[in-house]
């Protein structure tokens, strides 16, 4: 069971935004930046976000973050067909001597 | 660009030990303390786990669920990190991945990941 909850699935027509949440506590996502990843079948996940809403080169700015609490938020704007892959939360967690904590991953479908 | 590379053995039996080694391309393992040598894997159909990272020093973190079972080392001379689980079960059975982490919890780059399958 991860220790950062996010909705198994989400889906949106070409256009549309799509946000998905990722839900932790205090001792991560509360205390900690936030990363986002996303994989696409057969490959490794990919940085997306990092330190809450920050884009590495080459991310487009149809993807966006955001954190409040202990929540955290990946928005796609303007969504298209090749955004349909799993994305991923991540976070370190203080507890336990340090440890980097995953989502279970959210299912994207582009209908 | 550094690049990272997983290899070792697609098979191994249950209550063995898996074995796998990282290299690292384009690049070197960095002397930067905030930078981490990490291993991630993921079962099948599943999601990610953290396993575990390895500084340039040689300090070790490790994943508490893994850590009876797992040590980390580096090679430097042939700019590589590996990884061992000992006492494999089925449920180990999973994509491994080894990643840079650095201080702002990016893991970047990756490498392509290596499938493990643990089975008599």
């Amino acid at each position: 069971q991860s220790v950062l909850t996010q909705p198994p699935s989400a889906s949106g027509t070409p256009g549309q935004r799509v946000i998905i949440s990722c839900s932790g506590s205090t001792s991560n996502i509360g205390s900690n930046y936030v990363q986002w990843y996303q994989q696409f079948p057969g490959a490794a996940p990919k940085l997306l976000l990092f330190r809450n809403n920050q884009r590495p080169s080459g991310i487009p700015d149809r993807f966006s973050g955001s954190k409040s609490g202990t929540s955290a938020s990946l928005v796609i704007s303007g969504l298209r067909s090749e955004d349909e892959a799993d994305y991923y939360c991540a976070a370190w967690d203080r507890s336990q001597s340090g440890i980097v904590v995953f989502g279970a991953g959210t299912k994207l479908t582009v209908l | 660009q550094v690049h990272l590379q997983e290899s070792g053995p697609g098979l191994v039996k249950p209550s063995e030990t898996l074995s796998l080694t990282c290299t690292v391309s384009g690049g070197y393992i960095s002397p930067d303390y905030r930078d981490y040598y990490s291993w991630i894997r993921q079962a099948p159909g599943l999601g990610l786990q953290w396993i575990g990272c390895i500084q340039f020093s040689g300090s070790t973190n490790y994943n508490p669920s893994l850590k009876s079972r797992v040590s980390l080392s580096l090679d430097l001379a042939n700019n590589q990190f590996s990884l061992n689980l000992k006492s494999v079960t089925a449920a180990d059975t999973a994509i491994y991945f080894c990643a840079r982490r650095d201080y702002d919890n990016r893991f970047d780059p990756w490498g392509q990941g290596i499938l493990v399958t643990v089975s008599s």
